[in-house]
């Protein structure tokens, strides 16, 4: 079990605004900011943002966000090269480790 | 663009020693402003983060690993090294070296990826 919680599969259409989730508690999510990475056909992963700063490369229709202990990945005009599994990724305080959700998959119909 | 690349044996026996070398392509292994850091994942399932080392030796080892993990840095030769001992199949997955960009805050991400490497435990 994963020390954050994400969605299993989002899916949506092009154009499509799409919102990525991602949940921990105060040792972690809610000290710390997230980054998110995107990983196409379990291929090397690849940096998208970290905590509202988009990686380079990274179009600006992705954007981040942070409320509490939960931080959102969103893609404003979802296309279809988004298609991906995403994992966001944190330091955790408490246990001095970095923790990963479980990652979701996302689909563009 | 930092580059970075694993190497080491694809195929190891249960019972023994993993070991892999990350080689990075640039200077910055002897920067204050990274950590860096293993990742790996099995097939069909998430990332899983191993551990990471400083420029100084300073090492953080995830929980559930940490009896069996060392983590070594030789900036020297621009690489760092993860030993796993006492493997089993459960630690058959691909293994990434990651530079983990260190904040004042105490944050971090990992800014770059190596390509991973597939490594297999088995008799």
């Amino acid at each position: 079990q994963s020390a954050l919680t994400q969605e299993v599969s989002v899916s949506g259409t092009v154009g499509q605004k799409v919102t990525l989730s991602c949940s921990g508690n105060n040792n972690n999510i809610g000290g710390y900011a997230v980054g998110w990475y995107r990983q196409i056909s379990r291929g090397a992963p690849k940096t998208v943002m970290f905590g509202n700063s988009l990686a380079s490369g990274i179009p600006d229709r992705f954007s981040g966000s942070k409320s509490g202990t939960t931080a959102s990945l969103t893609i404003s005009g979802l296309q279809p090269e988004d298609e991906g599994d995403y994992y966001c990724s944190v330091w955790d305080y408490s246990l001095s480790a970095h923790v990963f959700g479980g990652g979701t998959k996302l689909t563009v119909l | 663009q930092v580059q970075l690349q694993e190497s080491g044996p694809g195929l190891v026996k249960p019972s023994q020693t993993l070991s892999l070398t990350c080689a990075v392509s640039d200077d910055s292994i002897t920067s204050a402003n990274y950590y860096w850091s293993w990742i790996r994942q099995p097939a069909g399932r998430g990332l899983e983060w191993i551990g990471r080392i400083y420029t100084n030796g300073n090492t953080n080892y995830s929980p559930s690993l940490k009896r069996r993990l060392s983590i070594s840095v030789d900036t020297s030769k621009k690489q760092f090294s993860l030993r796993l001992t006492s493997v089993t199949a459960a630690d058959t997955a691909v293994y990434y070296c990651a530079r983990d960009s260190l904040f004042i805050t105490g944050a971090s991400f990992f800014d770059s990826w190596g390509r991973g490497t597939l490594v297999i435990v088995s008799s």
